[in-house]
């Protein structure tokens, strides 16, 4: 079944570490996105990724990084820049067509707590 | 700025009721919305969208209604049944940007037998 994958499901990370959260899509989608969702609130932009080789920051970029090397995966890394990384990552991937809104089919997370 | 928000973060409603949650958008030039259902620990599950040239689209047991006029989305789900509880989030999104969603804080739905 076509899908997106994330991986693992939990992650703990201790102080001064990077972290690498991996989303996998099978939908043939050219667009991608990185989300951070904090408890009892929306979803909230970190990354995407409209094409291979070329990414942009969403609302809140700092202390992520991502790559987007091969259209069916973007990997996001948390660095210890991140001084509250503790939250609900989700993966998102959807079509592009000139502009116009198109659902995003997201992946079921990566849940990443401090040690 | 760009937002949008939800009237009411808890609904309660019995078993075979419809439900009526809602949603209020700010961006006047939004013309894209969505309804979410997010169960616990998953990631949100696409419901139903709607474009500005549409005041009214039906699935399956969901209609959702866009208000133009005051910038008001619903979402109506019939004959609830407890598979409906969840989290429901609208998102809305502009025409010439990147499919950029931007999502509400979300509506929790509980169905009571």
């Amino acid at each position: 079944d076509g899908g997106i994958t994330q991986s693992p499901k939990y992650l703990f990370r201790k102080e001064g570490q990077n972290v690498t959260l991996s989303c996998e899509q099978n939908l043939n989608h050219d667009a991608m996105y990185w989300y951070r969702q904090d408890p009892g609130q929306g979803l909230r932009l970190i990354y995407y990724s409209q094409i291979v080789n070329d990414f942009q920051k969403g609302d809140i970029a700092e202390g992520y990084s991502v790559s987007r090397e091969k259209k069916e995966s973007f990997p996001l890394t948390v660095t210890s820049a991140q001084k509250n990384p503790t939250a609900f990552y989700l993966c998102a991937s959807s079509i592009v067509r000139g502009g116009r809104g198109q659902p995003q089919h997201f992946g079921d997370g990566t849940r990443l707590s401090i040690l | 700025g760009e937002s949008v928000g939800l009237h009411l973060p808890t609904l309660s409603v019995q078993e075979g009721d419809n439900s009526i949650i809602n949603c209020a958008y700010s961006n006047s030039a939004s013309d894209y919305f969505i309804w979410y259902k997010q169960e616990s620990g998953k990631g949100p599950q696409f419901i139903i969208d709607i474009r500005s040239n549409m005041d009214k689209r039906q699935g399956q047991r969901v209609t959702v209604l866009l208000n133009k006029t005051v910038k008001h989305l619903s979402l109506q789900i019939a004959a609830t049944q407890p598979g409906d509880s969840a989290v429901y989030f609208c998102a809305e999104s502009l025409t010439g940007g990147y499919n950029k969603l931007i999502f509400g804080a979300g509506t929790r739905l509980a169905v009571h037998p």
